[in-house]
């Protein structure tokens, strides 16, 4: 079954510093999504993207995000600036159309140190 | 206010026992998912309705679109049911995003 995968699972890094996380979503999938869940929480929207741009975003998602899909396989969060509070699990999830279901990543676990 | 509750929060059960699980909505939606989170974090899609009922195995899932509720049911529950199950819902008028639920900590005992 085609799988969603994000990479790396977990990653250390200190405030301040830049991260980016991966996602290559499934190939026939045109909407494609960011999610995140800080440890004993809901899960939270971040953003969405379709068409090669952000189709909607939340309040959480402020100019230290930005989304990328550099070589249409490859879709990229990046953190500019990380604050202790963007520790969370954070889920890239695809799916092929708005009212199909979704595919989610296992997950790439950002601990700011 | 939540815009989606989920009961019970925690639920405990032996091995063998129906299981539910109920979404409770206060917005118009298009769609309802039923998602599954392992212990180790990650979410795996169980349904998504629109309306009326599905089932995949064990599992049965319905919707009331004007009760604005849904419930997960597991027949037979396993100690392998053990997760968490999270209701989701993609509000209508275009939105794209998922709204969770807190989700509901199953845990089946042999």
């Amino acid at each position: 079954e085609p799988e969603v995968t994000q990479t790396p699972s977990h990653q250390v890094t200190q405030m301040g510093q830049e991260v980016i996380l991966r996602c290559v979503p499934i190939s026939n999938h045109l909407y494609f999504y960011w999610y995140r869940q800080i440890l004993g929480q809901k899960v939270e929207f971040l953003v969405s993207f379709y068409n090669n741009e952000i189709s909607e975003k939340s309040e959480i998602f402020d100019d230290q995000f930005s989304v990328e899909r550099p070589d249409g396989s490859n879709f990229t969060l990046k953190i500019r600036s990380t604050k202790l509070e963007d520790s969370a699990m954070y889920f890239c999830a695809s799916s092929e159309a708005l009212d199909y279901g979704y595919t989610f990543g296992s997950g790439t676990r950002l601990t700011v140190v | 206010k939540n815009e989606v509750e989920q009961s019970p929060q925690n639920l405990t059960a032996q091995e063998g026992e129906f299981i539910t699980i109920n979404c409770s909505y206060s917005v118009g939606i298009s769609a309802l998912h039923w998602l599954q989170q392992h212990p180790g974090g990650g979410i795996v899609s169980l349904f998504m309705l629109s309306s009326g009922k599905k089932k995949h195995g064990r599992l049965i899932a319905t919707i009331n679109i004007q009760e604005k509720h849904s419930s997960l049911h597991i027949t037979a529950s396993h100690p392998r049911d053990s997760a968490v199950y999270i209701c989701a819902v993609r509000r209508d008028q275009g939105a794209q995003k998922l709204v969770f639920g807190q989700g509901t900590r199953l845990t089946i005992n042999p």
